[in-house]
Order: structure tokens, then sequence, then C-alpha cells
């Protein structure tokens, strides 16, 4: 199947600090890209859909000003999550539909982030 | 009443049973039906989709979708400890963009 790399897999950081996370999809183009965050015991949430070369769709009660997406390419989007707090400290995982069928979504291996 | 709902488990079940996972939901438009597994602290694994109902096999696995009853099964044939894991059921209708995610089962197979 169909690979998508993300990065950092684990990120420590200070409450203040913004922290990027990688999604690149390796074997694949992908014009979309979907951001999810995921908290213990419970589904995925979907944060945002990133869109090649055009602004990210974000869903009902997420700050766009506070999670950054950037997809500058057909292989990568980017997260970042400004000014990070405790809260904010949860797992990200990103995804992309190969061959645009969104029902055939790969993901990456996911990055748990803990705000100190 | 959520769209999708998924009993979160734990279902422990010894090696070599067959196991079965379970989805229901409550938008008749839903069309696509898929199966991950997820071990912790990874992401999720495409198992098994299906479009509208019908049965799906592949290797051990089998899904099941019926859409009158609006519920999704999935069925693990000889189950391995390896198979350990949470499976979370999602599905979408024709033309959405978005995936609806269960919350998952967690699955313990006991060697």
């Amino acid at each position: 199947g169909a690979v998508v790399s993300q990065h950092p897999s684990r990120v420590i950081c200070k409450s203040g600090t913004s922290v990027k996370i990688e999604c690149r999809s390796l074997d694949f183009q992908a014009t979309t890209m979907f951001w999810y965050r995921q908290f213990p015991k419970q589904s995925l949430m979907l944060m945002a859909t990133s869109n090649e070369g055009s602004k990210a769709t974000y869903e009902q009660g997420v700050e766009k000003d506070k999670f950054l997406i950037n997809h500058a390419s057909l292989t990568l989007s980017t997260l970042t999550v400004t000014s990070a707090h405790p809260e904010d400290s949860s797992f990200y995982i990103c995804s992309a539909p190969e061959g645009g069928l969104k029902e055939k979504l790969f993901f990456g291996s996911g990055t748990q982030l803990s705000v100190l | 009443q959520k769209e999708v709902e998924q009993d979160p488990g734990p279902l422990s079940v010894p090696e070599g049973a067959i196991v079965s996972l379970n989805c229901t939901y409550s938008n008749s438009a839903f069309q696509y039906f898929m199966w991950y597994r997820q071990y912790s602290r990874k992401g999720p694994e495409l198992l098994m989709y299906t479009y509208s109902s019908g049965n799906k096999e592949d290797g051990r696995f089998t899904a099941q979708v019926d859409k009158s009853s609006k519920y999704i099964s999935l069925f693990i044939r000889d189950s391995q400890p390896s198979d350990s894991a949470t499976y979370l059921c999602a599905m979408r209708g024709l033309g959405d963009d978005k995936i609806i995610f269960g919350k998952g089962t967690r699955l313990h197979i006991l060697p």
C-alpha cells in the first residue's frame, strides 16, 4: 500500500513555543491531506483538510491561527501548532487518499505532542 | 444519536477464535465503509473497504455491510496475538469529503 511519512513521532516542548509537524506522501501525489487529533481511547477528530496550492479548510471549532497548515507541494503538508499550551498536548495524525479515493486513506504514524 | 456507534470494548478472545467487530450508523446516505486497525501510538492502517451492501473477503478478514439495518461487521478468522489492536470503523457518503470514524474497539487476543 501507499506510504505516508510523518515526523517527528514525538515532541516535548515548553509552553509558548511553536511546533511543526511534517506529513509526506512517499510514493504518490496528494492534492489533499487530512489532519486529525486523537485523545486517549477516543476516535479521530478531523481538524482540517489541507489543499495543495490553496488555503486549508478547517473544521468548526478549530482555530486556524492556532493550527497553521501549509500544503506547499503535492507530497508535503505541514501542521504548525503555534504558541503551544498544555491543552494542545495530544496525538496528531495526518492522512492522504491514494489516487484521490477518499475511502482509501493512508495514515502517517502520528506525532505525540507534549507541552510542558 | 451519534452518526457512528462502536462498542469500545475491550474485547478479549482466545487465540484461534473468530472475532466479530461491529458498528451501527444512523446516516442512510453512507455508501463507503472502511475498517482500520490501529496499534498503540501508531497511525491507523486500512484493512478493508466496501461500497454499498454485501460481503468482502481478504485473507482472514471478512467485511459485511447491511445497509437495511445500518450495521457493518468485521470478522477475523483464526485470530492471532498480533491482531491485538484497536479496530476503527469508518464511513462516508457518496460525494462527501469527510469520513466519519467510530471510536474504535480494543481487541485483545489471548495466547
